[in-house]
């Protein structure tokens, strides 16, 4: 059974950045790609980029190029989000996700991360 | 890129059929067989309903299905149940540079 567990809650001053963890387990991690997805309070969901393990290419949304870094590390199975340049409209839950091999969907989640941006 | 539009709610009494909507554009929704929809509930991660326009995943009941005309996706609930109450989200693959583009959402409400 595939399971992604994401690192904890986070609370962060605007102007600094923030890590998000993913580790897979029950899979074979570098074969499928992992994406990012945000949803800020009472919102919609956003994605944010994705990257494939097995390659290490992310891609990212236009809206987060420049902010967002989306990285991967084989050995321990976990992706890894890291967003810069916090400002109050990035306080949100922000989820991982495995695409569905040879489809552009995803069929596991993790279970989300909040992240609060305040001074 | 734009959010795919959906409309904001749709509701229905248990056992009838409800069917939200996703519009976008022949760059979206309408240049590719990328459709997926998404069932959230409160404080849930999403949870994968259809995928490639009208697939469904294992363990999805047949009371979901997925359709698409041009550049307009739908995903249809027949017999409707109360914990199908939740909110729906499309997402379609728009191409190598935008990727992934979500929709608005819609609650759907089991009267």
């Amino acid at each position: 059974q595939v399971q992604l567990v994401q690192s904890g809650a986070e609370v962060k001053k605007p102007g600094s950045s923030v890590k998000v963890s993913c580790k897979a387990s029950g899979g074979t991690f570098s074969s499928y790609a992992i994406s990012w997805v945000r949803q800020a309070p009472g919102q919609g969901l956003e994605w944010m980029g994705r990257i494939i393990p097995i390659l290490g290419i992310a891609n990212y949304a236009q809206k987060f190029q420049g902010r967002v870094t989306i990285t991967a590390d084989k050995s321990t199975s976990t992706a890894y989000m890291e967003l810069s340049s916090l400002r109050s409209e990035d306080t949100a839950v922000y989820y991982c996700a495995r695409v569905v091999p040879a489809a552009m969907a995803y069929d596991y989640w993790g279970q989300g991360t909040l992240v609060t941006v305040s001074s | 890129q734009s959010a795919l539009t959906q409309p904001r709610s749709v509701s229905g009494s248990p056992g009838q059929s409800v069917t939200i909507s996703c519009t976008g554009t022949s760059s979206d929704v309408g240049g590719y067989n990328y459709v997926s929809w998404y069932q959230q509930h409160p404080g849930k991660a999403p949870k994968l309903m259809i995928y490639d326009v009208s697939k469904r995943p294992s363990g999805v009941p047949d009371r979901f299905s997925g359709s698409k005309s041009g550049n307009t996706a739908s995903l249809t609930i027949s017999g409707l149940q109360a914990e199908d109450e939740a909110d729906y989200y499309c997402c379609s693959y728009a191409g190598s540079y935008t990727f992934e583009v979500f929709g608005t959402g819609t609650k759907v409400t089991v009267l």
